[in-house]
């Protein structure tokens, strides 16, 4: 069972454009919600991460919007450029323990 | 700069070897993680580590082992290697605290059994 779901799969955007991706989760013990970054050939790295206190975080062009109630959240990056084109993955994990991973999302902008 | 190491980018081995995956972390952390990354399907745990000579099976560990003998090394066994276990595999740690914190991702090692 997916303990995260995530979508969409892939993303095609203009240059300047806001590509939104979904995350929702079942488990509320969740404590961290992160997004990692990966580029081909490399291993993914943390991008920006928030916890269930707040619901926006914002971190230059990057923002995770949080829906406690719904169990959702959500990456959203302004301004996009293709520099910003790679895998995006989800995640959520709960007091120190494993991080459950969704499936990714490819996003290509381009320019 | 905080680092974790994996031993190989690339390995071809052959169906029924036996294949060791090495990663080393440089950060002091107590928690390890094997994952390993298949198109469509994400990043899925095979095991994970609290501590020295700690493992706990993750959601796929059928077919793999693990060993910890120190702290900053985790070890990833084929131990009869299988065309299925074709992919990427991932190392990470993470600080262990009474909250979740960030896990920092080795560059991978990319298995191809034949």
């Amino acid at each position: 069972q997916q303990q995260v779901k995530q979508s969409p799969q892939s993303l095609i955007v203009q240059k300047g454009g806001i590509p939104i991706i979904n995350c929702a989760y079942e488990n509320t013990a969740f404590d961290y919600f992160p997004w990692y970054q990966q580029f081909p050939g490399k291993g993914p790295a943390l991008l920006i991460a928030i916890r269930p206190d707040v619901s926006e975080k914002k971190e230059g062009r990057f923002t995770i919007s949080f829906n406690k109630s719904a169990k959702q959240f959500s990456l959203h990056i302004m301004d996009s450029q293709p520099g910003d084109s790679a895998t995006y993955f989800c995640a959520a994990s709960y007091t120190g323990n494993q991080f459950y991973f969704g499936t990714g999302t490819s996003l290509t902008v381009i320019p | 700069d905080v680092k974790v190491t994996q031993s190989s980018r690339y390995l071809v081995k052959r169906t029924g070897e036996k294949v060791f995956l090495e990663c080393v972390q440089d950060m002091d952390h107590e928690n390890m993680f094997w994952y390993r990354q298949d198109p469509g399907l994400g990043l899925r745990l095979i095991y994970f580590s609290y501590d020295v000579k700690m493992k706990e099976k993750g959601d796929i560990p059928e077919g793999y082992s693990v060993s910890r003998e120190k702290k900053e090394r985790f070890s990833l066994i084929l131990e009869s290697a299988s065309t299925n276990q074709t992919s990427m595999y991932l190392c990470a740690s993470s600080l262990w605290s009474g909250l979740s914190t960030e896990a920092f991702f080795g560059q991978g090692t990319r298995l191809t059994v034949v």
